[in-house]
């Protein structure tokens, strides 16, 4: 069956770290990947997209890769700061899926002062 | 300015009634969605439309039925509410680009069935 599933539930870590969040999917056949913050009481915001031939995008302090191999999307945020802390769900969008896109359960990310 | 606008933020019902909920978007969106978020952060694709017409509609009861007036419009309805029908539900939209479309969610709508 198909399943995404994201490292941890929690992750907590210390300011002015680089936090690294693992996203894993099977049997799944990406056409791209996709990293949303959601803040306690609000809606999902798009962070980065990255497609299935790409290895790597980059976006200020956030970096994605994505290995197609290892069927695994890395969400890294260098330079962490307490603002950064919130739950992080990435979404796959299949290949001839009807434009649907799958979540992950989320990482609850705590950047510690 | 909001971009995409749920009403009500919270809805606090008894078991058995009915209810729906308004979402609206301004961004010009051709798509809209609904997503049910419960208490694990799980976030589920429920329904979607396409230019007013379903294009997704996944496994969910019957009791839910969306509707959708026009391209900004998708409202939810809900009839003989459950206590299992309390989560989050949020409305998304979005624009047809291939390889790179992305989702605008709403602020969601908590429903909390007694």
């Amino acid at each position: 069956s198909q399943k995404i599933e994201q490292n941890s539930e929690a992750l907590n870590i210390q300011e002015g770290k680089t936090a690294t969040l693992t996203c894993n999917y099977t049997n799944y056949s990406p056409a791209y990947l996709q990293w949303y913050r959601q803040d306690p009481g609000r809606g999902p915001v798009f962070l980065l997209l990255i497609r299935e031939n790409e290895k790597e995008k980059r976006k200020e302090r956030l970096k994605v890769t994505f290995d197609t191999t290892l069927k695994q999307s890395l969400f890294h945020i260098t330079a962490s700061q307490p603002a950064d802390s919130a739950t992080y769900l990435c979404a796959l969008r299949s290949s001839g899926s009807a434009r649907q896109l799958t979540f992950g359960s989320g990482t609850q990310l705590t950047v510690l002062p | 300015d909001t971009a995409v606008s749920q009403t009500p933020k919270y809805l606090v019902t008894q078991m058995g009634n009915d209810k729906s909920i308004k979402c609206e978007q301004n961004l010009g969106h051709d798509t809209m969605y609904w997503y049910k978020q419960d208490s694990k952060k799980f976030l589920k694709i429920m329904f979607s439309y396409n230019n007013k017409e379903l294009i997704i509609n996944e496994t969910v009861p019957n009791r839910f039925s969306p509707k959708s007036p026009d391209k900004a419009h998708l409202n939810l309805h809900i009839n003989s509410l459950e206590l299992g029908d309390s989560a989050v539900y949020f409305c998304a939209s979005s624009q047809f680009q291939p390889g790179q479309e992305t989702q605008y969610f709403g602020p969601g709508t908590r429903l909390l069935v007694l």
